[in-house]
């Protein structure tokens, strides 16, 4: 399977825990972006990766987010302090030619 | 800021039964429109890209058109396994590469 993986699908953890998920993208794909869908709701941009560099970041993503691209390979997207409110479920998707392929999510609850 | 909305948010149709889904957008000049459908519990599955007025795709039972204010997703003699909810997003030509969405039609087809 060459499609976008992500890591691990489901995350249950505690208010004020810190959380780190992980996207490997299709491999080839310069471009990653991460999105955050909620219930009901359509996935809403986070931020966007052009090989290692993050050349675009949402006003959503507080200061309690931070994504990386080591290597402009996999991404990792860690949330410090999670909050009730940061429940949903977390999108990767890899591009190339405009079209951007979505990996299955990583499904977080915040208790 | 990009819109994208939706309707009808919901529909049920019988086995057979043709329908349209509707997307009405405004974009700071429009890169390109996405039509994806999700399952439930997963990610968005690309289906088609529109980047013109007037421009149609066809994939199976689904045929997507696009206009300047509007996109239109028609089903033709949809089956059960057709059900899903289906996404509309518009990327801009500002230079951004976010994708903004809809909230989705969610598609029931009774068998």
């Amino acid at each position: 399977d060459t499609g976008v993986s992500q890591n691990p699908r489901h995350k249950i953890t505690k208010r004020g825990q810190n959380v780190t998920f992980r996207c490997d993208p299709i491999s080839e794909h310069n471009r990653l972006y991460w999105y955050r869908q909620t219930l009901g709701q359509g996935p809403e941009f986070l931020t966007y990766f052009q090989n290692e560099a993050q050349l675009e970041k949402s006003r959503l993503l507080s200061d309690r987010f931070s994504a990386e691209r080591p290597k402009g390979s996999f991404s990792t997207l860690e949330i410090q302090r999670t909050e009730q409110g940061d429940s949903a479920m977390y999108l990767c998707a890899s591009s190339v030619r405009g079209r951007q392929f979505f990996g299955p999510g990583t499904r977080l609850t915040v208790l | 800021e990009d819109q994208v909305t939706q309707s009808p948010e919901a529909l049920r149709l019988q086995e057979g039964e043709s329908s349209s889904l509707n997307c009405s957008y405004t974009v700071s000049g429009l890169r390109g429109l996405f039509w994806y459908r999700q399952d439930p519990g997963k990610g968005p599955e690309f289906l088609f890209t529109l980047y013109s007025a007037g421009e149609e795709k066809e994939k199976e039972r689904l045929k997507a058109t696009l206009t300047k204010k509007e996109s239109f997703l028609h089903i033709t003699a949809p089956k059960p396994e057709d059900s899903a909810t289906y996404l509309c997003a518009v990327q801009a030509g500002d230079g951004n590469n976010r994708l903004a969405f809809g909230k989705g039609n969610q598609v029931v087809v009774i068998p």
